[in-house]
């Protein structure tokens, strides 16, 4: 089972409203990523985490706030996000990192009012 | 850092026919290079890797193949389904490149019936 879930589907929000993404992997894998992708574009790296750790911030602003409750779980913070933030967040996770295999789920379709 | 470049950036060809798209890679460090398949709203999907110790791989009706010498890889898919219909994007990685993959900028593929 290679399977990375995220939950909402779909979020509108606010540029004062407060939200969270969530993403959740069974695979026992130790990294995970939070990946930003504007239209016909490639994902971007925003976060990596590395056993539960913060490993790298692709310096992404504050408004942006990922957190690891645990190895099998990833969120990211949203607040006071603006127009330009609205894109598909994909989450995904690997073995470990080095050039381990990354498995992306559905993402969150994002658009910010 | 890596550097990876893809083309072309749209491919259309007729179904049955073969598709290829090719990548280049700037860090002869880079060791693993894998291909993904993003259908429209969805997350990428991987479809094969190739690993820097092996010169082609196959999957049914799909190969990579890998030149480590000139930098190079290419996808190749025969006898096209209007199913693989969809952008492709390529990443290369490495051990010294801890978690992060670069991303090449992706090509849509259109297969007409």
């Amino acid at each position: 089972d290679t399977e990375v879930t995220q939950t909402p589907k779909h979020l509108v929000m606010g540029m004062t409203n407060k939200k969270s993404l969530k993403c959740e992997q069974h695979m026992g894998h130790r990294a995970m990523y939070w990946y930003k992708q504007k239209a016909k574009k490639p994902p971007e790296l925003m976060f990596v985490y590395s056993y539960e750790k913060l490993s790298i911030n692709e310096s992404v602003p504050s408004r942006f706030s990922p957190e690891c409750p645990n190895s099998s779980l990833l969120n990211l913070h949203l607040h006071a996000l603006q127009p330009e933030d609205s894109a598909l967040y994909l989450c995904a996770s690997s073995q470990d990192g080095g050039g381990d295999t990354q498995y992306f789920g559905p993402g969150t379709r994002l658009t910010v009012l | 850092g890596e550097n990876v470049e893809q083309h072309p950036s749209t491919l259309s060809v007729q179904e049955g026919d073969s598709a290829v798209i090719k990548c280049t890679y700037s860090d002869s460090a880079s060791n693993y290079f894998p291909w993904y398949k993003q259908e429209l709203g969805k997350g990428p999907q991987l479809i094969i890797d190739i690993r820097s110790n092996v010169g082609e791989k196959k999957d049914q009706r799909i190969a990579v193949t890998l030149n480590k010498t000139a930098k190079h890889f290419s996808l190749h898919i025969t006898e096209t389904q209007p199913e693989d219909s969809a952008v492709y994007f390529c990443a290369a990685s490495s051990q010294y490149t801890g978690n992060q993959f670069y991303f090449g900028t992706g090509t849509s593929l259109t297969v007409i019936p």
